[in-house]
């Protein structure tokens, strides 16, 4: 069963535009939530993360999103792109009721054009 | 510190051979992982170490195996390798629990002809 669905899976904004990045997610059980962000040659770096509390999560590089649970989804946006943003951003899900297993969207890349 | 480090970094395999792929974490994380990642597909968790001794399988781990004998280490085992397993694997670590950022590695670029 399919736990992560990011929508997308290329994305491309004009440097300085809005940077929207789709995840739905399917529990049962409240999940953890994180962004990565995986560039070229490398590993994956955490953005942010949702676990308890406040909603509307900030990470580096002026990203944030927010975790809604009556949609199921955990949107990545940032204000404005900037060059150095292109790369391939995962969605996770860590799931209580599955033991200590992680899930993985298959990932949206990102371009950013000057 | 320097992470969590993976040898080797490039690896060409034929059919039938084995291989180990190296993972090693200084930041004294008693979790570990490997996964998998194919293009388009994300990653997929092969198998996971919630310590010394003690491992357990993940979404794919038909044709792997590992072992955690020390909590830095945490090798991953190609016994008979097929082209299905040609992917990029990446090793991570992390704290206790589910809620915790997973640390990764720089990957091992595997092709298998």
């Amino acid at each position: 069963a399919q736990s992560v669905t990011q929508l997308g899976s290329h994305v491309s904004v004009s440097e300085g535009a809005l940077v929207l990045l789709r995840c739905n997610y399917s529990s049962s059980v409240p999940p953890y939530l994180f962004w990565y962000v995986q560039y070229p040659n490398q590993g994956l770096q955490l953005l942010l993360k949702y676990t308890t509390g406040a909603t509307l999560v900030k990470g580096i590089n002026g990203f944030e999103a927010e975790f809604k649970k009556s949609e199921t989804s955990f949107h990545l946006t940032k204000p404005s792109a900037h060059m150095s943003d292109a790369a391939e951003y995962f969605c996770a899900v860590s799931l209580t009721n599955t033991g200590n297993q992680f899930y993985f969207g298959t990932g949206t890349s990102l371009t950013v054009i000057p | 510190n320097a992470g969590v480090t993976q040898t080797p970094k490039f690896r060409i395999l034929k059919i039938g051979q084995s291989m180990t792929l190296q993972c090693t974490q200084d930041m004294n994380h008693n979790y570990m992982y490997w996964y998998r990642q194919d293009p388009g597909m994300g990653l997929k968790l092969i198998y996971y170490s919630v310590g010394a001794g003690i491992t357990d399988k993940g979404e794919v781990p038909n044709g792997y195996n590992v072992s955690r004998s020390t909590t830095e280490d945490f090798p991953l085992r190609l016994e008979l390798a097929a082209p299905s397993q040609t992917s990029v694997y990446f090793c991570a670590s992390s704290l206790p629990g589910l809620d915790n950022e997973q640390f990764f590695g720089p990957g091992t670029r595997l092709t298998v002809l």
